[in-house]
C-alpha cells in the first residue's frame, strides 16, 4: 500500500517569514495530492490539492509542487501569519472515483508575532 | 451547498460498552463516505469507505464496524469498546475525490 512520510514534523518561524512541509509518498500509481490544515481540537480543513497532471499549483499565499519523478511534494506558505499556525496534513491517493487517501503524521507550525 | 453532520461531538464509554456514531450529509446524492480515526497527536488513519448503500470496505480490522442504511446516512458502531477505541473520529465525504471532514467526535473509553 500507500506511505506518506512528512517533515518537519514542527515548524517554528517568526511572522512573515515563508514555511516549507515536504512530503514523499511510495506508491507510483498515486495521482492526487491534498493539503489540510487543522486548527486545535477541530477538523481538518482542504486548503488546496494537486493531481499529477501538474506540476504546480498556486492560490493567493499558499502553493503546492509536485516532483512525481522523485515521488515527493511540497506545501509553501508565503508571508505567514499567526493564523497560520496549526497541524498541517499532506496526503496521498488515487483519484478514480472515491480517494482512499494515506495521511502523512503532520506538521504542527507556529508562526510567532 | 453540501454540509455534512457528525454526532455526539464528545462522549465518554467505559470498556465494553456499545458504541454508535453518526453522520449525514446534506446537499448531494449519492456521496463517497468514510470514517477516519485520529489518536492524539498522530495522523489520520482510514477505518471505513462507501461508495454506496451495503458498499462499505473496511481498511483496518479490529472491532468496529460501519454501516450505510440510508444514501446520505453512514454508521460507525462498536459492540465492545476497548480503551485503545479512544480518538478523534472524523466522518467524510467526497464527490468524487476531494474529501470534506465533519466536525468530528471525540470518543474516550475508560
Amino acid at each position: 500500500g500507500e506511505n506518506v512520510e512528512q517533515h518537519p514534523s514542527t515548524l517554528s518561524v517568526q511572522e512573515g517569514d515563508s514555511a516549507v512541509i515536504k512530503c514523499t509518498y511510495s506508491d507510483s500509481a498515486s495521482n492526487y495530492f491534498p493539503w489540510y490544515k487543522q486548527e486545535l481540537g477541530k477538523r481538518p480543513q482542504l486548503i488546496i490539492d494537486i493531481r499529477s497532471n501538474v506540476g504546480e499549483k498556486k492560490d493567493q499565499r499558499i502553493a503546492v509542487t509536485l516532483n512525481k519523478t522523485a515521488k515527493h511534494f511540497s506545501l509553501h506558505i508565503t508571508e505567514t501569519q499567526p493564523e497560520d499556525s496549526a497541524v498541517y496534513f499532506c496526503a496521498a491517493g488515487s483519484d478514480s472515483g472515491y480517494s482512499t487517501l494515506t495521511f502523512g503524521k503532520g506538521t504542527m507550525l507556529l508562526v510567532s508575532p | 451547498s453540501q454540509t455534512i453532520h457528525q454526532w455526539p461531538a464528545t462522549l465518554v464509554q467505559p470498556v465494553g460498552s456499545p458504541l454508535s456514531l453518526e453522520c449525514t450529509v446534506e446537499g448531494t446524492s449519492n456521496p463517497n463516505l468514510y470514517w477516519y480515526r485520529q489518536a492524539a497527536g498522530r495522523g489520520l488513519q482510514l477505518l471505513f469507505y462507501s461508495i454506496g448503500i451495503d458498499q462499505i470496505s473496511s481498511e483496518v480490522p479490529q472491532n468496529l464496524s460501519a454501516s450505510r442504511p440510508q444514501d446520505r446516512q453512514f454508521i460507525l458502531s462498536s459492540k465492545k469498546l476497548l480503551l485503545s477505541d479512544s480518538g478523534f473520529y472524523l466522518c467524510a465525504w467526497s464527490v468524487p475525490t476531494r474529501i470534506y471532514f465533519g466536525e468530528g467526535s471525540w470518543l474516550t473509553v475508560v
